[in-house]
């Protein structure tokens, strides 16, 4: 079946330790999306990606890294600079960068205790 | 940027009767505003979309207006069953989407 498919749906960690998000799509669609889900608050967006090989910060990129080798796979790091990792992550595609449909994953829900 | 506001928060409706939510955005250049309904545990779905160039959008007992003049939208949802109960999202942009704060409806049986 095509889709977006994170990995993993929880995942604890302790404070101060990387970590790191998958991501992959086999939607065939050029744009990649990380946004953070937090209560009360709508999803912020973290990085995007529009191209393999090309990505450009979002709103909250601090504390956060990614990389784009392949189209199928943007996967998110979350570093030990980010002062308030624990939230709900979720990546989305679309076939266009521009005023296209988006679809998301299952997200994962990071805990750092 | 872009700005984009959500209202209500919470909306409780009792099956049968209609729920409205409304967004506001701020840049004018805007072109392209989805509503998105998101599930507990799982990620948002597209439920409808809009584009600039039409003030009106409707599928099944779903519908979205535009109101460009005066940067709004809203999602319209008639005759509401439990399973409407859920987290919607409007987003508003143009290069990039920008969220709502979402609203939590519930549909009491």
């Amino acid at each position: 079946d095509g889709g977006i498919t994170q990995s993993p749906k929880y995942l604890f960690r302790k404070e101060g330790q990387n970590v790191t998000l998958s991501c992959e799509q086999n939607l065939n669609h050029d744009a990649m999306y990380w946004y953070r889900q937090d209560p009360g608050q709508g999803l912020r967006l973290i990085y995007y990606s529009q191209i393999v090989n090309d990505f450009q910060k979002g709103d909250i990129a601090e504390g956060y890294s990614v990389s784009r080798e392949k189209k199928e796979s943007f996967p998110l790091t979350v570093t030990s600079a980010q002062k308030n990792p624990t939230a709900f992550y979720l990546c989305a595609s679309s076939l266009q960068g521009q005023n296209t449909e988006a679809f998301f994953g299952q997200g994962t829900r990071l805990t750092v205790v | 940027g872009e700005n984009v506001e959500q209202h209500p928060s919470t909306l409780s409706v009792q099956e049968g009767d209609s729920a409205v939510i409304k967004c506001t955005y701020s840049d004018s250049a805007s072109n392209y505003f989805p509503w998105y309904k998101q599930e507990l545990g799982k990620g948002p779905q597209l439920i409808i979309d809009i584009r600039s160039n039409v003030g009106e959008k409707k599928d099944q007992r779903i519908a979205v207006t535009l109101n460009k003049t005066a940067k709004h939208f809203s999602l319209h949802i008639t005759e509401t069953q439990p399973e409407d109960s859920a987290v919607y999202f409007c987003a508003g942009g143009g290069n990039k989407l920008v969220f709502g704060a979402g609203t939590i409806l519930r549909v009491k049986s």
